[in-house]
């Protein structure tokens, strides 16, 4: 059971647009920290997609955007693309725990 | 270019130990935060361990705590985990990554490959 809750799935047409949620609670999403977004291509590592809640590294496509309401968190790709395909899994810390959390993870099929 | 290479991995029976490696490049790694992230097959990212630049500040999960000890060197350019007490449920693909900003709670910016430690008799 992960401390923050993604939906296991979802899925999208080409050139659609997709959120991915992540709810948490007032000890990490809802308390000071940022939020931040990982996509795990097949068998490979994660890469850092968004940090800071809103923030892209450099070379990330303006696509992906995150945003952060209350104690959840959104991630939206817009413009879908079938490379998009991956796992996606948030990120924040949890100050009752003292530790950083994850989220199980969300596949994203492109239909 | 900018890397993180994870090695150390293999099979250890419960009960048995490990130490995993992680060599850096490519960045200025004595005042970067890191950390040890483990993925079971086919399972989510759990957060294992972090040190700070300095090693004044470290921290473990639940999960590993009393067993794991995470340290570093800076002259080398390496972070190391000591993994005693393995257990079956220890076994997962384990990624050191960066730490960002260098404060803390910070995102990870970059992932080694990872090494694999299977738990098993």
């Amino acid at each position: 059971q992960s401390v923050l809750t993604q939906p296991p799935s979802v899925s999208g047409a080409p050139g659609q647009r997709v959120t991915i949620s992540c709810t948490g609670s007032s000890s990490n999403i809802g308390a000071v920290y940022s939020v931040h977004w990982y996509q795990q291509l097949p068998g490979k590592a994660p890469k850092l997609l968004i940090y800071g809640t809103s923030n892209r590294p450099s070379g990330v496509p303006d696509r992906f955007s995150g945003s952060k309401s209350g104690t959840s968190a959104s991630l939206a790709i817009t413009g879908l693309q079938a490379e998009d395909e991956a796992d996606y899994y948030c990120q924040s810390y949890d100050n009752s725990l003292s530790a950083w959390v994850f989220g199980g993870g969300t596949k994203l099929a492109v239909l | 270019e900018v890397q993180l290479v994870e090695s150390g991995g293999g099979l250890v029976q419960p009960g048995g130990s490990l130490r995993l490696s992680c060599a850096a490049s490519g960045f200025t790694f004595s005042i970067s935060s890191m950390n040890w992230v483990r993925q079971a097959p086919g399972k989510g990212l759990e957060w294992v361990s972090y040190i700070n630049s300095i090693m004044t500040d470290i921290r473990y999960a639940n999960s590993v705590k009393g067993r794991f000890t995470i340290s570093r060197d800076n002259a080398k350019n390496s972070l190391f985990l000591q993994m005693n007490y393995l257990r079956a449920e220890d076994t997962a693909l384990y990624y050191c990554a960066k730490g960002l900003t260098g404060t803390n709670p910070d995102s990870f910016d970059i992932w080694g490959q990872g090494t694999m430690v299977t738990v098993s008799s």
